[in-house]
Formats: C-alpha cells, structure tokens, sequence
C-alpha cells in the first residue's frame, strides 16, 4: 500500500538527549515536510524539502535538523538545543510544491515526550 | 503576509444537525490554493479538498460541501445531518503561489457530535 509511514508512534527521551524521528513515503513524492503540534493549536512548519539533498527551514527550525539523502526518507532529528520539544511531530508529502497537485498527504504522527 | 482564521474553536452539535465550520484567508496572491483537512482522535490528518483561487465553483461530496467566495475571503465548510464519526478536528489551510511549499494552517475548529 502506498503512504507514508512514521515511527515509532510514541517516543520518549531524557532531557539533554537527541533523538531521531523517522519518515518514509513509498509514494514517489518530490517534497516532503515536518510539522509540530502543540495540544490545541495548529500545525507549525519546521522544516521542508522540495527535492533529494535539499531542504529549507520552516517557522519554527531552531533546535532541529534534517536530512534527504533519499527521496523516500526524510528524517528529523530533535536536539538537546530544543527548548521545548514534548510535542506531536507530523510528517508529510506532496507531489511537488507547487502546480495542481500539491495538497500534503500525512503520516500518523510520533508523539515525543521528553521526561 | 498570509493568514488563515478559524475563528470557532469549538463547535458542539446535536448527530443529524448540519453544522458549519467557517474559514478566513488573507494573501496578496492572485494565484492560491486552499486546502481542508481532518483530524480525527488517531491523529493523523486527512486530506479532504483542494480549491484553487479561479474556481468558485461551490462542491459537494457526499454530506460534504464547501462554499468558496473570494470576495469575502472565505472558504467554509458544511457538513449536513452530521453523524458521530464527524467529530474531530478540522483545519482549513491557504498555500500561495509566493510561498513556494509553505502550507500556512488555520489553527483549527474542534467538532463534538453528541449522540
């Protein structure tokens, strides 16, 4: 089946440690992006890429970095220098940024809880 | 600069009502897109339409439909005889054409529908 796919669900980490969340989509998508959530808000963009081994700080990318070494894969790493990470982290696809086709299509989240 | 309102933060229906979720954009682009999307309780967003900004033309999809009018600068959504499985949470979001992949998201209506 075609999608994207984020892991793990649910994720929890010791104040000072970074940590790695994983993103895969098997949609042949060009463009992918991570978002955050906090309880009762919207969705803010932390990071987007438009293509392999290029990408671009979103609204809020201060204490977090990425990579996209590969089309499928975009992951996103939370670092100790994120003041407040405890969040859910939505990961998402598009076609291409740009044109008729460019609605996002998300993963199921990972809900990081930092202790 | 772009923005998105979704000025009831909560709605909370009686199942059969039709309920309305209002939705509010500013951009200075002539060329822009506007999105719905659900979230129900697992988290994960689903994606539910696309407009563009040169088609006014009204949709309808199923008990679904979704009244665009750029000269009031809304993009709200309807849903008749609503049922339980309804309930969640529902953002509007704006992509301009300028903002290349930089999807700006409503911060989100909360729907309940009470049995």
């Amino acid at each position: 089946d075609g999608g994207i796919t984020q892991s793990p669900k649910y994720l929890f980490r010791k104040e000072g440690q970074n940590v790695t969340l994983s993103c895969e989509q098997n949609l042949n998508h060009d463009a992918m992006y991570w978002y955050r959530q906090d309880p009762g808000q919207g969705l803010r963009l932390i990071y987007y890429s438009q293509i392999v081994n290029d990408f671009q700080k979103g609204d809020i990318a201060e204490g977090y970095s990425v990579s996209r070494e590969k089309k499928e894969s975009f992951p996103l790493t939370v670092t100790s220098a994120q003041k407040n990470p405890t969040a859910f982290y939505l990961c998402a696809s598009s076609i291409g940024p740009s044109g008729a086709d460019n609605e996002q299509f998300f993963g199921p989240g990972t809900r990081l809880t930092v202790l | 600069a772009q923005k998105v309102t979704q000025a009831q933060t909560e709605i909370s229906v009686v199942e059969k009502e039709d309920v309305t979720l209002d939705c509010v954009y500013e951009t200075r682009d002539t060329t822009y897109y506007l999105f719905w999307y659900k979230q129900p309780p697992s988290g994960e967003l689903v994606f539910l339409i696309r407009r563009n900004s040169f088609d006014e033309q009204n949709e309808i999809s199923g008990r679904y439909s979704w009244n665009f009018q750029k000269s009031t600068s809304s993009f709200n959504f309807t849903i008749t005889a609503s049922q339980v499985v309804d309930s969640a949470v529902y953002f509007c979001a704006l992509l301009g054409y300028s903002s290349a992949s930089k999807i700006i998201f409503g911060s989100g209506t909360r729907l309940s529908i009470r049995p």
